[in-house]
């Protein structure tokens, strides 16, 4: 049973084409989160949400975005995709009763 | 604010062999610590955590791992390895009180061979 899905698996777009991502879950859970993993490296987290408040991280450039219209979903917005944003893009939700993060299967971003 | 080291980040072990990855953590109140597997081009699975109750944890896939406060470390350990182990590890931390950010580590990239 997908738990956190995310979709596309695989996206491809051109250099200055706006992109976005989805992220949907099945848990009811009040936190969403974005994490942006490049190759090799540890996940970054871009930002999150408790319930609909949005809450950014102080490095997160502005070309990226982000809309939470429900609980069961979240969007990742890239206005202008650079090559520097090839990455994979994770999506996870927090369980605040066990203590845990559950992630989605990930979005790969290629920028051509 | 919390952070976690990962020593190594290769590790090469063979078959039937004892897994050893390090995880020490810097935090001024004991924290949850988490221990997470990532195999390619898929999302993070949850090993195991550590969330205040006993310090010996034992997680999915025959890892276990120790909370040692003495020592801010938080090892994970497989007594043998498998070819299916072969999988970048991260471990995480996150502090206690109210919402806090989970902040992973570099990670460590294990190599099982046969």
């Amino acid at each position: 049973d997908a738990m956190v899905i995310q979709n596309p698996r695989y996206q491809v777009t051109q250099f200055g084409k706006p992109v976005t991502l989805s992220c949907s879950q099945t848990l009811n859970h009040n936190v969403m989160y974005w994490y942006q993993q490049k190759s090799s490296q540890a996940p970054k987290l871009l930002f999150h949400y408790y319930d609909k408040d949005f809450n950014n991280e102080a490095d997160t450039p502005d070309n990226f975005q982000s809309r939470r219209p429900n609980t069961s979903f979240c969007f990742l917005d890239i206005r202008s995709p650079g090559l520097g944003d090839a990455a994979m893009y994770l999506c996870a939700t927090w369980d605040r009763g066990n203590y845990e993060q559950y992630f989605g299967p990930g979005t790969r971003l290629t920028v051509t | 604010a919390q952070s976690v080291t990962q020593l190594g980040s290769h590790v090469s072990v063979s078959e039937g062999a004892l897994v050893l990855l390090r995880c020490n953590y810097s935090s001024s109140v004991p924290p949850y610590l988490f221990w997470y597997v990532q195999y390619p081009n898929q999302g993070l699975q949850l090993l195991l955590k550590y969330t205040s109750a006993a310090t010996l944890v034992k997680g999915i896939n025959g890892f276990e791992a120790e909370f040692k406060k003495s020592e801010t470390s938080f090892h994970l350990t497989k007594p043998s390895a498998h070819m299916s182990d072969a999988a970048e590890y991260f471990c995480a931390v996150r502090g206690l009180v109210g919402y806090q950010k989970v902040t992973f580590g570099i990670g460590t990239k294990l190599q099982v061979i046969p």
